[in-house]
Parts: structure tokens; sequence; C-alpha cells
């Protein structure tokens, strides 16, 4: 159980395009789910938490109008890099956490996103 | 900002047991210790977590001191398979919302 995917697992877009990225737990309700990004050879670098039916907060330094970040169930949040740039190329990784078993993250498989 | 302090790279033979350590001398006294790994270009796994009494699971056990100020992961039986970057993260239960703040780990290859 537990299981929290991602889609798509790739994707390479033009400069200034949007690009939406999906975070679902298969088989529990995520209370709160959180987005990450990782460069090459670094770690991850927590972008912001969102939870169901309120605004995501955001880590500071990170541009809330960039990505937009959207939780709008249970079971769904996405991640939309707004204009991307590629600077904006990384690996983008969503973790989720449910009532009964705060303890622990469960995180998705990631997205590459590469921006031509 | 992450809390902690680990080695960034060690490996182990296949086999034998991996002792993987992390320094926390800031942790607070309501701040669990959370172990994660990554495995190259997925998303991190979680291992085991611990307040003040040792831990163990399936996976590995973990040694808090008695101070709370170190600890130490151990993967009594490396495989090839353990070959990952491992992360070891304080995080207060309940408070800021679950957020991990991870560092750079450390590099755990395992050779045959």
């Amino acid at each position: 159980g537990a299981v929290v995917s991602q889609h798509p697992s790739w994707v390479i877009c033009k400069s200034g395009t949007s690009v939406k990225i999906e975070c679902r737990s298969l088989d529990f309700q995520a209370t709160t789910m959180f987005w990450y990004r990782q460069f090459p050879k670094q770690s991850l670098m927590l972008m912001a938490t969102s939870n169901e039916g309120s605004k995501a907060t955001y880590e500071q330094g990170v541009e809330k109008d960039k990505f937009l970040i959207n939780h709008a169930s249970l079971t769904l949040s996405t991640l939309t890099v707004t204009s991307a740039h590629p600077e904006d190329s990384s690996f983008y990784i969503c973790s989720a956490t449910s009532g009964t078993r705060s303890n622990e993250q469960f995180f998705g498989p990631g997205t590459r996103l590469t921006v031509l | 900002d992450a809390k902690t302090t680990q080695p960034p790279s060690m490996d182990c033979a296949e086999g034998r047991a991996a002792n993987l350590p992390c320094n926390h001398s800031t942790i607070s006294g309501n701040e669990y210790v959370y172990w994660y790994r990554q495995i190259h270009s997925q998303g991190p796994q979680y291992i085991i977590h611990g307040l003040k009494n040792n831990e163990t699971n399936e996976m590995a056990s973990l040694i808090i001191t008695e101070d709370r100020k170190s600890s130490t992961l151990i993967l009594p039986h490396a495989t090839l398979r353990d070959t990952a970057v491992y992360y070891c993260i304080v995080n207060a239960r309940g408070s800021t919302l679950g957020r991990l703040y991870f560092g750079r780990g450390t590099q755990l290859t395992v050779w045959p």
C-alpha cells in the first residue's frame, strides 16, 4: 500500500511553454502533499506544501506565480511550471502523507523535465 | 535547512553490515530522526525513524545515542540493491506540516 504515482515520468518542452505534472496517491487519501525539486548531483529541495482545498505554502525563494500548485482532491495534486525556461530543467518529485500514517512521507517516482 | 551532517560517501562489501553515521547535535526534544534512501533517478524511499530508543524493522536498525546528538543506520547484510544515497533527517512530528529538509546525504556503494 501507500503508492504515489506521477505523470508524466519525463517531459521535454520548448522554452516559454507551460508544463503540468500530476501527483496521485493511489491507495490512500493524502491530506498533505509536498513538491520537491532536485538538480543533478544535488539533494532534494522542498518547494511547497499543499493541503487539500487550501492554498499551497511555498518555501522561501520559490516563485508561487511560476510554480502553480493545485490540490483539488485528497488523491491529486498538480504542479504547473509556467513559462518554463532551460534553468527550470530538473527532477520534480512529489510526496504525500495521510492522517493515519503521518510519520511517513510516501514519494512518487519523479518527473524529469527538460526545457529546450 | 538541513540540521544533519553525514559523510559524503561510504562503501561496503556485499553481505557485510553497512553502518551509516549521522550527526544531529542541535536536535530538539520533540524531533525524530528519519532515514530515507534514494536510488538513482527514483523517488526517496522511507527506511526507518526513531525518537530516542533504538528501532529495528525489516529493512534496517537505527541506533540513537543517549544524548540524541548522533545516530547510526545499520543495514545488517548489504546487497548490491542497497547502493543508494542515504539521507538522515530530523523532523518534529506533527509540526511544520511534516516538511522534510534533505541534506546532501551519504552515497553508499555496495561492491561484490
